[in-house]
């Protein structure tokens, strides 16, 4: 089970962490993931880590603002959102990826059940 | 980047029809090709992965195929509960999705 906490109304050039609690399975095994949607919009991979942290992408519309880790201690993911943009609102999902490392080939499942992010003055 | 594109957007289909919606990749991916449905309101499910496995659980009249550039999502009974929006990812470098494809009633 996923189950995202954090998101809420913020300001644009506002910060937020959203946080992701895992339970069910080994969390130190697996990749984790942040996929986003807009409202009405498609979805949108944001961010991913592997299982030991060491691994990170972002999708380019984030890169340089958005900071994804993980404490495994905590069975939690993070996603420490920076310099907000109103193009940043969306529904936030994390999902459990199907290996541990950043490789090609693995899927998402099972995914939370998000947290909304709304930016706006 | 690989950019991902689906046919049709959008599609209307009656109970029992058979469907079939096609991904493409802007470049060779491969089977890293998965396949989700999203109901209005719910997070999304796994159905396809690795382009042609089906997800535990998921009913065997969904059923994935395609390698390289070009990929297809067949339902072959469409059933009341399968109308929904369908998405296809990438995921041979970093990860992707495409736009969508909504099923819904005729």
């Amino acid at each position: 089970q996923l189950l995202e906490s954090g998101g809420g109304l913020v300001q644009p050039g506002g910060s937020l962490r959203l946080s992701c609690a895992a339970s069910g399975f080994t969390f130190s095994s697996y990749a984790m993931n942040w996929v986003r949607q807009a409202p009405g919009k498609g979805l949108e991979w944001v961010s991913s880590i592997s299982g030991g942290g060491g691994d990170t992408y972002y999708a380019d519309s984030v890169k340089g603002r958005f900071t994804i880790s993980r404490d495994n201690s905590k069975n939690t993911l993070y996603l420490q959102m920076n310099s907000l943009r109103a193009e940043d609102t969306a529904l936030y999902y994390c999902a459990k990826d199907s290996i541990f490392s950043l490789n090609r080939g693995d899927w998402f499942d099972p995914w939370g059940q998000g947290t909304l992010v709304t930016v706006s003055s | 980047d690989i950019q991902m594109t689906q046919s049709p957007s959008s599609l209307s289909a009656s109970v029992g029809d058979r469907v079939t919606i096609t991904c493409r990749a802007s470049q060779n991916i491969d089977t890293s090709l998965n396949w989700y449905q999203q109901k209005s309101g719910k997070a999304p499910k796994l159905l396809i992965y690795a382009a042609s496995s089906l997800q535990s659980g998921v009913p065997s009249r969904f059923s994935g195929s395609g390698s390289g550039t070009e990929f297809t999502l067949t339902i072959s009974s469409l059933q009341p509960e399968d109308f929904a929006t369908y998405y296809c990812q990438q995921t041979s470098r970093t990860r992707g999705f495409g736009p969508g494809t909504k099923v819904d009633i005729k």
